[in-house]
């Protein structure tokens, strides 16, 4: 049982490169989401989405990019890395709206620093 | 704006002690409310949920949590420590997007250490 999966899970990147984050969930969820996480500082929420073709920003989207071409997979693109997006990614996924609770299903996450 | 707000970035407790973990919420509508455990180096694992049920919470690992509305908290509890219990917590709640959907806001996160 699969649940959301992240790659790569570690990374280093020189100011300036870009790269994508993959995530790919197997519960057939909609809504799908980017966090990010810095020390003493909780979950920020980058990007989601409620369905295939559908994204919209959250509270810190700059620097970042996402698309949404199937339910499976959410990736997040950081065009022209700077130090400031050095942190640990987090994507999640939930049921449709109208079931369960709204917790959220996270993967493993993936650290990245940019140097 | 809903937002909760975790009391104490870390907390040290004595194996076999009692835990008591703070969230305090901010909310115009009735919550709904988490608390998530995160181990190093891993993704964050729901532990328990309140929906306006039972105010009284039961989650995985022997934790639980009380929902009161009067002090507007949701304190997360376990009765004795274990050693595997260290790890960080997070309290979040449920804001409905504009956009449609909804998110979890997190607070600022809760180590806790477990002594021997």
């Amino acid at each position: 049982n699969a649940g959301v999966t992240q790659t790569p899970k570690f990374r280093i990147l020189k100011i300036g490169q870009s790269m994508t984050l993959q995530c790919t969930q197997d519960m057939n969820h909609n809504y799908m989401y980017w966090y990010r996480q810095d020390p003493g500082m909780g979950l920020k929420l980058i990007y989601y989405s409620v369905g295939a073709g559908i994204t919209d920003k959250g509270e810190v989207p700059n620097g970042y990019n996402v698309s949404r071409s199937t339910t499976e997979d959410f990736p997040l693109r950081l065009e022209l890395a700077a130090p400031s997006q050095t942190s640990v990614y987090f994507c999640a996924s939930r049921m449709s709206s109208g079931t369960g609770a709204g917790e959220l299903f996270f993967g493993e996450g993936s650290r990245l620093t940019v140097l | 704006a809903q937002s909760v707000t975790q009391l104490g970035s870390h907390v040290s407790v004595s194996e076999g002690a009692l835990v008591l973990l703070r969230c305090n919420y901010s909310s115009s509508v009735p919550p709904y409310l988490f608390w998530y455990v995160q181990y190093p180096n891993q993704g964050l694992q729901l532990l328990l949920k309140y929906t306006s049920a039972a105010t009284l919470v039961k989650g995985i690992n022997g934790f639980e949590a009380e929902f009161k509305k009067s002090e507007t908290s949701f304190h997360l509890t376990k009765p004795s420590a274990h050693m595997s219990d260290a790890a960080e917590y997070f309290c979040a709640v449920r804001v409905i997007l504009t956009g449609g959907g909804n998110k979890l806001t997190f607070g600022t996160g809760t180590q806790l250490k477990v002594e021997l």
